[in-house]
């Protein structure tokens, strides 16, 4: 089976940094994303990660470590329109074209 | 350009009516995925097609049953609809597999609501 974790929502101040976790247990993970979704709007791809480490990309940032089981995402500078969803999803098993998500980290954003 | 449409964005219907979704990707990717959103916005995987070959097919009642005459399109057919379909089901696209990082492209959605 596949169980992803992460925090239902979470409130942070414009400007200042924020760490979304994730814990995921998967067998044969072989990936992990993240996904942005503003409310009413269709998901939209943030970030990938399959080796250790941290991955940047601008304000946003995505960590990965296989052995714990744990990403987190960290987003820099917060802005009002970083105010969405943010979900993380696990990919397993050899040439899988499956995703499995977390129930997704509601972020406010506030002045 | 709309990489992955679908038609229509809001239906509102009677229970055990029978009704279809369309998707379309303009994007040539191989593969195609059907998701459903519940009201606590749990995203889930129904289904997904590869080249027009089914290669996923999640625990769904057999009322939903998904169609791809090509590989740029895969439509979503749903029978008997129940109270419990209510969701926003997104449609995906992506080039080949998830482990190698490619990355679904989400259409905007089709808010499903039955009475």
């Amino acid at each position: 089976g596949q169980n992803i974790d992460q925090p239902t929502e979470m409130t942070a101040t414009e400007g200042a940094i924020v760490q979304i976790n994730c814990t995921y247990q998967t067998s044969g993970f072989n990936g992990l994303f993240w996904y942005q979704q503003h409310a009413g709007e269709a998901p939209t791809f943030l970030s990938y990660n399959v080796l250790d480490g941290l991955e940047e990309k601008g304000r946003f940032s995505s960590f990965l470590s296989r052995s714990k089981g744990y990403s987190y995402l960290l987003l820099k500078e917060l802005q009002m329109k970083d105010s969405a969803s943010y979900l993380c999803a696990a990919i397993s098993g050899a040439g899988s074209y499956q995703l499995t998500f977390g129930k997704g980290t509601k972020l406010s954003v506030i002045p | 350009d709309t990489a992955v449409s679908q038609t229509p964005k809001y239906l509102v219907t009677q229970m055990g009516n029978d009704k279809s979704i369309k998707c379309e990707q303009n994007l040539g990717h191989d593969t195609m995925y059907w998701y459903k959103q519940d009201s606590k916005k749990f995203l889930k995987i129904m289904f997904s097609y590869n080249n027009k070959e089914l290669i996923i097919n999640e625990t769904v009642p057999n009322r939903f049953s998904p169609k791809s005459p090509d590989k740029a399109h895969l439509n979503l057919h749903i029978n008997s609809l129940e109270l419990g379909d209510s969701a926003v089901y997104f449609c995906a696209s992506s080039q080949g597999a998830g482990e190698a990082g490619n990355e679904q492209f989400f259409g905007p959605g089709t808010r499903l609501t039955v009475l």
